[in-house]
């Protein structure tokens, strides 16, 4: 069964570069099918996607954060990776990995169970 | 971008009832719309894909309609469990944008 595992740090300070990484188990991230996708919630507010990527590196960025945004992917880790810079408090919030289903390729059916990054001085 | 707006933004409603849920589209998405619930603490779930189908293991008393820019999301005799809040999601084209949200309460 497909598992996905955010980690990375819980806490910022204003301006620093967030960088979380999602670890996928239970299948293989070189698949032809799927984007990896971020996608978080600030609390109390809706979801935001902020983008994919394809295990090729094929990417697609939200252009509201395209500046600040890297997704990479680590084929020999099986895992890919987040890095958002210049953070503020408004990049608080509840970060997600996500996959499609296999019969939807842009519906999520597999989560990771999210990970609270806040932004404080 | 693709505005998604979801009505109503809160809801109240009892075990047993039958609610419906709206999302508009700001520009055409053919069928590429989802929706999910999300419970707090926990990842969202998905419900309906492309407008209609049912993802694997969601009840049956779930039901998504629409195409272009309507959507309707169907609850048919709500369950204790229903009471969550949820989100369309449209897939048609990047950015994909989600609705703001819509919160069940009992």
């Amino acid at each position: 069964q497909l598992q996905l595992q955010e980690s990375g740090p819980g806490l910022l300070k204003p301006s620093e570069t967030l960088s979380l990484t999602c670890s996928v188990s239970g299948g293989s991230i070189k698949s032809t099918t799927y984007y990896w996708a971020w996608i978080r919630q600030p609390p109390g507010k809706g979801l935001e996607w902020i983008g994919m990527i394809h295990y090729t590196g094929n990417t697609h960025y939200n252009p509201s954060l395209k500046s600040r945004v890297t997704i990479s992917v680590d084929t020999s880790e099986n895992q890919f990776s987040l890095r958002l810079s210049s953070v503020a408090a408004a990049d608080t919030a509840v970060y997600y990995c996500a996959r499609p289903t296999y019969y939807d390729s842009s519906a999520y059916g597999h989560w990771g169970q999210g990970t609270l990054v806040t932004v404080s001085s | 971008d693709t505005q998604m707006t979801q009505s109503p933004a809160s809801l109240s409603a009892s075990v047993g009832d039958r609610v419906t849920i709206t999302c508009r589209a700001s520009q055409i998405i053919s069928s590429n719309l989802n929706w999910y619930q999300w419970r707090p603490g926990r990842a969202p779930n998905l419900l309906i894909y492309a407008a209609s189908s049912l993802h694997i293991g969601v009840p049956s008393r779930f039901n998504g309609s629409g195409s272009g820019t309507d959507f309707t999301l169907t609850i048919s005799g709500l369950q204790p469990e229903d009471f969550a809040t949820y989100y369309c999601q449209q897939s048609y084209r990047t950015p994909y944008t989600f609705g703001q949200g819509t919160r069940l309460e009992i």
